[in-house]
């Protein structure tokens, strides 16, 4: 069965400090994996990656992707306020009935000033 | 600007009625999604779309159905709603063509079968 497992559920942290977030998947025919931050609404894009050890950056977040053991990890460093939510990891997999992106259940984030 | 909306943005029900979710996008975009949302669960794939006329299902496609006569809309319909269909429902588009795109979300429907 297809499924991703991000770890931890929940995080606290007080701003400045530096927060890693996991996602474990386990995808038929993996084809590409997302982040995205979810506050009170709509996910917004943070990151895809679909190669393995190549390090993507925006700011303060990174992320990257080992396909060998089947995990990604998201990297906040000098966390604010503003870094509150939930972030979700997606996988993309593709399959006979066509490509299917398969979501974690999100790891929220907060951080106390 | 370009973007993605859905409505209505809330919606209660009665159990067994019909009731259809409006998604628009003016992204150009020849993919389109719809999830559902729950605690525990996560996003969950219900539908998507490659193209106009394309329709697949997805992880927990039982009780939905969607159609796409053109690039815009994807509106899915609840054939007969259930109280397990209570949920927050988002569309998404994406670019399309070959993998690793980023998807672009709705604000989301909050729906309330009673």
């Amino acid at each position: 069965e297809d499924k991703v497992v991000q770890s931890p559920l929940s995080l606290v942290v007080h701003e400045g400090d530096t927060v890693t977030l996991n996602c474990s998947y386990e995808v038929t025919n993996f084809r590409s994996l997302l982040w995205y931050k979810q506050e009170k609404k709509a996910p917004t894009f943070l990151f895809m990656l679909t190669s393995s050890g190549i390090e993507k950056k925006s700011g303060r977040l990174s992320s990257i992707l080992d396909k060998k053991e089947l995990f990604s990890i998201l990297n906040i460093t000098a966390t604010q306020t503003g870094d509150s939510a939930v972030y979700l990891c997606a996988v993309e997999g593709s399959g006979w009935t066509g490509n299917q992106f398969y979501f974690g259940t999100g790891t929220s984030l907060t951080v106390i000033p | 600007d370009a973007e993605i909306t859905q409505s209505p943005r809330h919606k209660i029900t009665e159990t067994g009625r019909q009731v259809t979710l409006a998604c628009h996008q003016t992204w150009n975009h020849n993919n389109m999604f719809w999830y559902r949302q729950d605690l525990g669960h996560g996003l969950r794939l219900i539908h998507y779309s490659y193209g106009v006329h394309d329709t697949n299902k997805g992880e927990v496609s039982d009780g939905y159905s969607v159609s796409r006569s053109n690039t815009e809309d994807l509106p899915l319909t609840l054939e007969s709603a259930a109280s397990s269909q209570t949920s927050v429902y988002f569309c998404a588009s994406s670019v399309g063509g070959t993998s690793g795109y980023e998807q672009y979300f709705g604000p989301g429907t909050r729906l309330t079968v009673t």
